[in-house]
C-alpha cells in the first residue's frame, strides 16, 4: 500500500539554525499538510497546501515557517531560524482529495530535537 | 469553531476486556468525525471515520465507533482487547472549511495489561 515518507526520522539542530523537514506524499494526492505534536500536547495543524500553493495556515505558521513542493514529488517544512519551542514532532500527511472525499494519510513524522 | 476533547489521557485494560474511549466534540456544523491510532515510532493510521448515514461505523482491528448528536460524542470501542491495541489513540474533527485539515484531541493512551 502507498504511504507517505519522511526524512529524516530525528533531527538535531541548534537554536537559530535552519532546518528542512522533508516530505514524499502519496503520488496521485492532491492536498499536503503539515502537522506538529510536541510532547505531551496535540496534534496540531500548522499548514495545507493545495495546487502549489498555501490553502490555510495556522497562527503557529509565522513567518519562520515555509513549504515548498520543489519538483512534484517532495514537499517539504522549513524552519528558518529554529526556537527550542519548536522541538516537537513534524507530520506531513496528504490526500487524495481532502477529508470529505478521503482520509488524511500520515507519514512516521520526523523528531526535531533543539539545543 | 471545531474542538474535540478526549477524556482521559491514560486508560488501561485488561486483556479481554472491552475498550472505551471517550471523545466529545464541538462544531457548528455537522461533523466529520475520526479516530486514528499511533503506534510507538510510527504515524497516524486511520482507525474509522464517520461522514453521513449509519451513525454506528465500525473499522479496522475490530473497533467501532458510535455517533451521537445529542451527545456530541463519538466514543470509540472494542469488545475484547488485545496487547496489539496497546497505543495512543486520537480523535479528530474535519474542520468545516475547505482545506480538509483536521482538528485533534488530545489523545489518549490504551495501556493492555496480561
Amino acid at each position: 500500500e502507498p504511504e507517505v515518507t519522511q526524512t529524516p526520522s530525528h533531527q538535531v539542530t541548534q537554536m537559530g539554525q535552519e532546518v528542512i523537514l522533508r516530505c514524499v506524499p502519496i503520488s496521485n494526492h492532491l492536498y499536503f499538510y503539515w502537522y506538529r505534536q510536541i510532547l505531551g500536547q496535540k496534534v496540531e495543524f500548522l499548514v495545507s497546501f493545495y495546487n502549489n500553493e498555501i490553502s490555510e495556515k495556522s497562527e503557529i505558521f509565522d513567518d519562520q515557517f515555509s513549504v515548498e513542493r520543489p519538483d512534484g514529488s517532495n514537499f517539504t517544512l522549513k524552519i528558518r531560524s529554529t526556537k527550542l519551542e519548536d522541538s516537537a514532532m513534524y507530520f506531513c500527511a496528504s490526500s487524495e482529495g481532502g477529508t470529505y472525499n478521503s482520509p488524511l494519510h500520515f507519514g512516521n513524522g520526523t523528531r526535531l530535537t533543539v539545543t | 469553531a471545531q474542538s474535540v476533547t478526549q477524556l482521559g489521557s491514560h486508560v488501561s485494560v485488561s486483556e479481554g476486556a472491552l475498550v472505551l474511549l471517550r471523545c466529545n466534540y464541538s462544531s457548528s456544523v455537522p461533523p466529520y468525525l475520526f479516530w486514528y491510532v499511533q503506534y510507538p515510532n510510527q504515524g497516524l493510521q486511520l482507525l474509522l471515520k464517520y461522514t453521513t448515514g449509519a451513525t454506528l461505523v465500525k473499522g479496522i482491528n475490530g473497533f467501532e465507533a458510535e455517533f451521537k448528536k445529542s451527545e456530541t460524542s463519538f466514543h470509540l470501542t472494542k469488545p475484547s482487547a488485545h496487547m496489539s491495541d496497546a497505543a495512543e489513540y486520537f480523535c479528530a474533527v474535519s474542520d468545516a472549511g475547505n482545506t480538509g485539515k483536521l482538528i485533534f484531541g488530545q489523545g489518549t493512551t490504551l495501556q493492555v495489561k496480561p
